[in-house]
């Protein structure tokens, strides 16, 4: 299993330019998420899905679009670049817990793409 | 709301030495609570995690950390530090019923392990 897949590795951008960063999970997992990770600030959610056809807004929704036509698949989209969206980004993977809270319950990260906005 | 909070920004051990890093966090209800490290250039890797049950959870590479109900803590331990335990370690919780990816993360804390 490849776990958690990222690419870009890295990508520099200019102000309002449009970019899709691209998530990908060979685990079969139905969660998924985007988080950002700045300085000081460690990570915050951005958005989430817990399968196909779901999403919903995490701590720092605005400027990042999201979609989940596949289990596999997690695309993180910026429609218009802003300076404040540099960061690192991550996406993260996991199956639900079972009844009663135990299980797998564990998050896999990918190795993340190093996003600069300029 | 619920938050997490890792006071120390660094925390320097020799290596052979105990280390804790601590955390504290605020949820309602039980929560859980989750370790996580972070290496250079690297994704988050799972340590442990806190569900129900034993107040002391093992984890990887000889981690462990006591859950404190009173004390509203979890802090990360290990009994003899290691220079190749120098990392970026991060606390998360998540409070029961919610989704299990909507993990709220501490801001981090860099363990330096001097030789």
């Amino acid at each position: 299993n490849a776990g958690v897949t990222q690419t870009p590795k890295f990508q520099v951008l200019k102000t309002g330019q449009s970019m899709t960063l691209q998530c990908a999970q060979d685990m079969n997992h139905e969660y998924m998420s985007w988080y950002r990770q700045d300085p000081g600030m460690g990570l915050r959610l951005i958005h989430y899905s817990v399968g196909a056809g779901i999403t919903d807004q995490g701590e720092v929704p605005n400027g990042y679009n999201v979609s989940r036509s596949t289990t596999e698949d997690f695309p993180l989209r910026l429609l218009s670049a802003a300076p404040s969206q540099t960061s690192v980004y991550f996406c993260a993977s996991s199956s639900p817990g079972l009844a009663g809270g135990r299980g797998q319950d564990t998050q896999y990260f990918g190795p993340g793409t190093r996003l600069t906005v300029l | 709301a619920q938050s997490v909070a890792q006071p120390e920004d660094q925390v320097n051990v020799a290596e052979g030495n105990p280390l804790t890093v601590k955390c504290t966090y605020s949820v309602s209800g039980n929560p859980y609570l989750f370790w996580y490290v972070q290496y250079p250039n690297r994704g988050l890797q799972f340590l442990l995690k806190y569900i129900t049950g034993d107040n002391l959870v093992k984890g990887s590479y000889g981690f462990e950390a006591e859950f404190n109900k009173s004390q509203t803590s979890f802090h990360l331990k290990k009994p003899s530090a290691l220079v190749s335990d120098s990392a970026l370690y991060f606390c998360a919780v998540r409070a029961r019923g919610g989704a299990t990816n909507k993990l709220i993360f501490g801001t981090g804390t860099l363990l330096a392990v001097q030789p």
